[in-house]
């Protein structure tokens, strides 16, 4: 069935370092790559998404990358601060609802 | 404007009662979509509504979950009998249609089975 691996499970980052999060799907019929960010007691919100006509897109200091042949997208947070300490989520679509991968839990030390 | 709200914000309730959830959409989004969110995990996909058409219950886990969707807009999510592997938050999110369409989410309602 439909998966998304995501990598890794945590990771911590000096404030001001950059924070790489991977993720993998199978279903290659996907063309919607969402991201979300999750902070304790709240609803995901969207911080990024990437279709897939496009290899790559960019919002400040949030960058998403994807790679259809390998079906892999990764996000890219640069200069991070403390307050993108959160759990963040990769998610592929093909049919409008989401598959999610199981979550990155990303601290920044100030 | 006016995000996804959903209610209760929290339920407590007793093996084996049935419980009622809610959500109200985004004004004008076509498209709402359940999720569930089980300590620790990801989210996992329960059942979505676009317009009138018939919805998708593939992600239900049993017969004991449904949902309706009256009026296209506000939503409820039943739980028959409920078990203590239901205890788990419930998200609600809604878009401007199917498809490639940012689902946006409401805070969810925190459910926990004693």
């Amino acid at each position: 069935g439909e998966n998304v691996e995501q990598h890794p499970s945590t990771l911590s980052v000096q404030e001001g370092d950059s924070a790489v999060i991977k993720c993998t799907y199978s279903d290659s019929a996907s063309n919607y790559f969402p991201w979300y960010k999750q902070e304790l007691g709240k609803g995901p919100q969207l911080i990024i998404d990437i279709r897939s006509n496009v290899g790559e897109k960019k919002d400040q200091r949030i960058a998403v990358t994807l790679n259809k042949t390998a079906k892999h997208f990764s996000l890219h947070i640069t200069e991070t601060q403390p307050e993108d300490s959160a759990v963040y989520f990769c998610a592929a679509s093909s049919t409008g609802k989401l598959i999610f991968g199981q979550g990155t839990t990303l601290q920044v030390k100030p | 404007g006016a995000g996804v709200s959903q209610s209760p914000s929290n339920k407590v309730t007793e093996k084996g009662k049935d419980v009622e959830l809610r959500c109200d959409p985004i004004s004008g989004h076509t498209a709402l979509y359940w999720y569930r969110q089980s300590l620790g995990q990801g989210l996992e996909f329960l059942i979505y509504f676009q317009g009138n058409s018939a919805p998708d219950k593939s992600g239900l886990p049993s017969d004991r979950f449904s949902a309706e969707r009256t009026g296209g807009s506000v939503s409820t999510l039943t739980i028959q009998r409920t078990q203590q592997e239901d205890s788990a938050v419930y998200l609600c999110a809604s878009s401007l249609a199917r498809g490639q369409e940012t689902q946006y989410f409401g805070p969810g309602t925190r459910l926990l089975v004693l």
